[in-house]
């Protein structure tokens, strides 16, 4: 079993939907949980960092950690033609830095 | 506050070559990753660099190799080149110290041919 899965999509929606996006990690001993947004050609941009379970809010995107079904959400509210990206999970390892990333998502807002 | 830079942005090499790719981490931050990102495999990690010591390495092949200088600065090498290595590479940079809060840079995209 991979550590972390994503759903790769594609996944379209029209302007202004509410739009959810998920990941599955394995390893219990995770704590802190990104999502990362990648434009095409770009490098990955920090959109969210969250701690341990519950819901971070900034602006239209909420973080949502579950730890006690390893599921971890990002949902976006009226969705923008400029959200069209690919969107990354990652986690750091227990007592390291470095990140395990989920395949990402590539989502397609629609005017 | 600067972002991370790398240098160069885009590389075509021949198969059996080797290429130096360079990153200059935010102003600040000590430790800087390095990730391959490809179509097939997503993004890898390939190895992380504090205060000039490598302190943790991904499952590659030894001919992937890096070092970061007193100014926080890193390079990574890759030694006879195959048609595999072609991805694009990501530098990462943090502040260590309890913040996992990592930032990438634009990426140097690689082709070999």
């Amino acid at each position: 079993q991979k550590e972390v899965e994503q759903d790769p999509g594609p996944l379209s929606v029209p302007e202004g939907a509410i739009v959810s996006l998920n990941c599955t990690y394995s390893n219990s001993a995770f704590q802190y949980f990104m999502w990362y947004r990648q434009y095409s050609r770009k490098g990955p941009e920090l959109l969210m960092y969250t701690y341990s379970s519950g819901n971070k809010e900034d602006g239209r995107f909420t973080a949502q950690v579950d730890k006690s079904s390893k599921y971890i959400s990002l949902f976006i509210r009226d969705s923008q033609p400029s959200d069209s990206a690919t969107y990354l999970c990652a986690v750091p390892g227990a007592g390291s830095y470095q990140l395990t990333f989920g395949k990402g998502t590539k989502l397609s807002v629609i005017p | 506050k600067a972002g991370v830079t790398q240098t160069p942005r885009y590389l075509i090499k021949t198969r059996g070559q080797q290429v130096t790719l360079s990153c200059s981490p935010i102003s600040g931050h000590r430790s800087v990753s390095w990730y391959q990102q490809t179509p097939g495999q997503g993004l890898q990690f390939l190895f992380e660099y504090f205060s000039e010591t490598q302190r943790n390495k991904g499952n590659f092949p030894g001919r992937f190799s890096g070092r970061q200088f007193s100014n926080s600065r890193s390079e990574m090498n890759v030694s006879t080149l195959e048609l595999g290595d072609s991805a694009l590479y990501l530098c990462a940079s943090y502040l260590d110290g309890g913040s996992y809060e990592q930032y990438f840079g634009p990426g140097t995209r690689l082709t070999v041919t």
